[in-house]
């Protein structure tokens, strides 16, 4: 079936450094990838999305290129601040009304 | 519009209670879903509705819990009676259409304790 594996955290930076969190996947078809943020005591957000092949979703400093033939959806940032530190979900949409969700990866910056 | 809406915020019962957690969608948002957050088993997608009729609960975990969406802007997820292993955060979401490119909008979260 469809799955999503992400990099396990928590990822630990100083304020300033570069972010990868990596994410592959396995599906059928042609799915949508998204990267979902969840601040601390707060829901999951919509931070960016790709829906085909080679699309590259941006928001907010982060990027993620939709790679078919690595099958990965990796999130990068070239400077995090502190206010970044939150739980980043990978996550994909195939065919069904579904979206299937990584398990999360923490991120920790700090000044 | 004030997102999708969820209380209680917090909630504390005991072991044997039944509890009920309420969700508001986003108005004209065809889609509602309930997930559940642990540590151990991270984000489970519970059920969804569409035009408020169930469409899958595969992911319900057993006969103790329950959802209800009687009209386009409120739905009820009920666990009785509940147990610890129930304690985790509740998220429901909605979304306007169906599709691959369609974003899921979640509420705050019910945090449950069942002591």
């Amino acid at each position: 079936g469809n799955s999503v594996t992400q990099m396990e955290g928590p990822v630990t930076l100083s304020e300033e450094a570069f972010l990868t969190i990596n994410c592959t996947y396995t599906a059928t078809g042609y799915p949508s990838l998204f990267w979902y943020v969840q601040y601390p005591g707060e829901g999951l957000q919509l931070l960016l999305k790709a829906t085909k092949a080679d699309d590259k979703g941006s928001n907010k400093g982060f990027e993620a290129t939709y790679r078919k033939e690595t099958t990965s959806f990796h999130l990068e940032k070239g400077s995090v601040q502190v206010s970044d530190s939150a739980v980043y979900f990978c996550a994909l949409s195939d065919n069904t009304d579904k979206l299937i969700f990584g398990t999360g990866t923490r991120l920790q910056v700090f000044p | 519009d004030a997102g999708v809406i969820q209380s209680p915020r917090h909630e504390v019962t005991e072991m044997g209670q039944e509890v009920t957690l309420r969700c508001k969608p986003i108005s004209g948002h065809d889609y509602l879903f309930w997930y559940r957050q642990t540590m151990m088993r991270g984000l489970e997608l519970l059920i969804y509705f569409n035009n408020n009729v169930p469409i899958d609960d595969s992911g319900m975990p057993e006969d103790r819990f329950s959802a209800k969406m009687p009209n386009a802007s409120f739905s009820t997820l009920k666990i009785q009676p509940s147990e610890p292993r129930d304690s985790a955060v509740y998220f429901c979401a909605s979304s306007p259409y169906a599709g691959t490119e369609a974003e899921q909008f979640f509420g705050p979260g019910t945090r449950l304790t069942v002591l």
